[in-house]
């Protein structure tokens, strides 16, 4: 099946800096997605990306489908962003398959 | 608006009683899924929902069973929860099964004394 990895595992910044999180998938997709986890839990969806670029104010995503993978920008950092980022595609049975995330920490 | 509701936030069962957890949206959304998750894990799928059909994946356990009585909610039961069976339970819904956006609902978080 699938394979998704994601990078880097931790990832700990300033507030007001900026960061890419990667997204690596080991077959070709249909769809793909990028998700915030806050630190209580909930799962946000940030993107729907099989392809192309897209921006939501500070933050951005680039899928690169011929090549496999998957990028999220987060510009200006701030402390609400904390939480993991989780990358997730579909598989042959049209589930989620989802990537070991990037847990990102803020500081003030 | 909240579109995607879970009802308990937190819950707290003893070893082998039994437990349902709900889910209802206001969507429209064919399709309703359960995810479990626990700590520092990706969720993982127990089953999902299109419509009336049920879908269950190979590996989970006969302990966890589900129920759509209409298109607004799905319940989740677990017949008799184990240790192992405390995590959060997500629910999510999409308009189609895979090629669309998932929207998650803010979980229960389950505790088996």
């Amino acid at each position: 099946g699938i394979q998704v990895e994601q990078s880097p595992p931790d990832l700990i910044l300033q507030e007001g800096a900026n960061s890419t999180l990667r997204c690596n998938f080991s077959d070709s997709v249909n769809n793909l997605q990028w998700f915030h986890q806050n630190p209580w839990g909930q799962l946000i969806n940030l993107f729907y990306i099989p392809s192309g670029t897209k921006q939501n104010g500070r933050l951005s995503a680039t899928t690169v489908a011929t090549e496999r993978y998957s990028l999220l920008y987060i510009s200006s950092s701030q402390t609400t962003d904390s939480g993991v980022y989780f990358c997730a595609v579909v598989g042959s049975n049209y589930q989620l398959i989802w990537g070991a995330g990037t847990k990102l920490i803020i500081k003030p | 608006d909240a579109m995607v509701i879970q009802n308990p936030r937190y819950q707290v069962t003893q070893f082998g009683k039994p437990v349902t957890l709900s889910c209802s949206q206001t969507l429209n959304h064919n399709v309703m899924y359960w995810y479990q998750q626990k700590s520092s894990q990706a969720p993982k799928l127990l089953f999902h929902y299109y419509d009336k059909d049920f879908n269950n994946e190979a590996d989970t356990p006969d302990n966890f069973q589900s129920r759509r009585p209409n298109t607004s909610f799905c319940f989740l039961d677990i017949r008799s929860p184990g240790l192992g069976d405390a995590a959060m339970y997500l629910c999510a819904t999409s308009r189609l099964a895979g090629l669309d956006t998932q929207y998650f609902g803010p979980g229960t978080r389950l505790t088996v004394l």
